[in-house]
């Protein structure tokens, strides 16, 4: 069965504390992998697509990386602005199979 | 741009009534997905609309069923609601890019 996992389901830092959010995924017909951000109430926020095994992508201090079987989220000197829960998602032909999302709370 | 537009933003419903949802996709995008996000867990595919025809469809009961316009707008109904249809009703365009870009969401209680 295709699955995609996030670990921790939540993590909780104090601001400048650089840390790593986890993706794995077990699917066949991998079509990229997604990370979106969630803020409360609100739809998910694209950030990153990677499709192939070492492909990095990075956007201010967030930073996601692929292997065959996970990808990873860094978050480098994290501010209080930061703090969402972040979702990953696989896409298998149009559609997108999202983990449980892991919830960042950066305090000041 | 215009981005991706839902309504209404909230929505309360009995059990035993009918909804319609409604959004508007990014322009530019044929493509729109709906997702059904409950408290605390991931957004889950619904079903997928391209060019007026669905493309794809998730482990959703037939009493879910959409809509899409010509002009690439789509709507969601859900029949005979029950109380755990209660949800965030997400709705993402895509188009040409494999990004798809989610609404801001309707959010249905059903009491």
């Amino acid at each position: 069965e295709d699955q995609v996992t996030q670990s921790p389901e939540a993590l909780r830092l104090q601001e400048g504390e650089s840390s790593s959010l986890n993706c794995s995924y077990t699917v066949s017909g991998l079509r990229g992998l997604f990370w979106y951000r969630q803020d409360p109430g609100k739809g998910p926020e694209f950030l990153f697509t990677l499709y192939s095994a070492g492909e990095e992508k990075e956007k201010e201090r967030l930073k996601a990386t692929l292997t065959k079987k996970e990808s990873f989220l860094h978050i480098t000197a994290p501010k209080p602005e930061d703090s969402a829960t972040y979702l990953c998602a696989a896409r298998l032909e149009g559609k997108l199979i999202f983990g449980q999302g892991t919830t960042l709370q950066v305090k000041p | 741009e215009t981005g991706v537009t839902q309504s209404p933003t909230h929505l309360i419903k009995t059990r035993g009534q009918q909804v319609t949802l409604r959004c508007s996709s990014q322009s530019g995008h044929n493509t729109v997905s709906w997702y059904q996000q409950a408290l605390g867990q991931g957004p889950q595919f619904i079903f997928q609309y391209y060019r007026e025809e669905e493309n794809g469809r998730g482990n959703f009961p037939p009493r879910f069923s959409g809509l899409q316009f010509p002009n690439y707008s789509s709507e969601l109904n859900v029949n005979a609601l029950e109380l755990d249809d209660s949800a965030l009703y997400l709705c993402a365009s895509s188009g040409g890019t494999p990004g798809q870009y989610f609404g801001p969401g309707t959010r249905l209680t059903v009491t």
